[in-house]
């Protein structure tokens, strides 16, 4: 079955390094994938669409990557800040569906 | 326009009653999703419309859940009988289906708790 899988464990850095969170899918070649960031308590939000046909994608401090061959996303936060910490998940549409991985735990300290 | 709303944000309930959660899509949207989440299942889909019509349901966990979607604008999830087990946080979601232009705009959620 198809599957889409971020790294469970929470990614602890330090303010102005740089994050990478990872996202694989397997038995799937979506069209493209989309990263949100989720806040506690509040619902998903929408940050970035990449195309199976875009290598790299950026806004911002932000950039996404997108290997087909290796299956594979990369999400990365340059001159990260405490204000970045939240669980970012990613996530690619089948069909006209909306399918999540379990999503990554991003904190970043001072 | 004010997004995606839902309510109630908080219910708590006894086993055995009947829950109904509630959605507003934004305005021109025309896709509808509700999901589940739960810190051991992440966020899981339950069912999606498309034009007011179920398209896919098969991540709807078993006879005691129903969703409708009387109008364009306005979707119902309903739990009954309700189980502890269904103790989790639900979300709904709107977008405006397309080929490309999928990004999904989600609600604040409905916390739920049975007891």
């Amino acid at each position: 079955s198809q599957k889409i899988e971020q790294n469970s464990e929470a990614l602890n850095i330090q303010e102005g390094k740089t994050a990478t969170l990872t996202c694989n899918y397997t038995n799937y070649s979506p069209a493209y994938l989309q990263w949100y960031r989720q806040d506690p308590g509040r619902g998903p939000v929408f940050l970035l669409l990449i195309r199976e046909n875009e290598k790299e994608k950026r806004k911002e401090r932000l950039k996404v990557t997108f290997d087909t061959t290796l299956k594979q996303s990369l999400f990365h936060i340059t001159a990260s800040q405490p204000a970045d910490s939240a669980t970012y998940l990613c996530a690619y549409n089948q069909g006209g569906k909306l399918i999540f991985g379990q999503g990554t735990e991003l904190s970043v300290k001072p | 326009d004010a997004g995606v709303i839902q309510s109630p944000r908080h219910e708590v309930t006894e086993m055995g009653q009947e829950v109904t959660l509630r959605c507003k899509l934004i305005s021109g949207h025309n896709s509808l999703f509700w999901y589940r989440q739960t810190m051991m299942r992440g966020l899981e889909l339950l069912i999606y419309f498309n034009n007011n019509v179920p398209i896919d349901d098969s991540g709807m966990p078993e006879d005691r859940f129903s969703a409708k979607m009387p109008n364009a604008s306005f979707s119902t999830l309903k739990i009954q009988p309700s189980e502890p087990r269904d103790s989790a946080v639900y979300f709904c979601a709107s977008s405006q289906s397309g080929f490309m232009n999928t990004e999904a705009f989600f609600g604040q959620g409905t916390r739920l708790t049975v007891v």
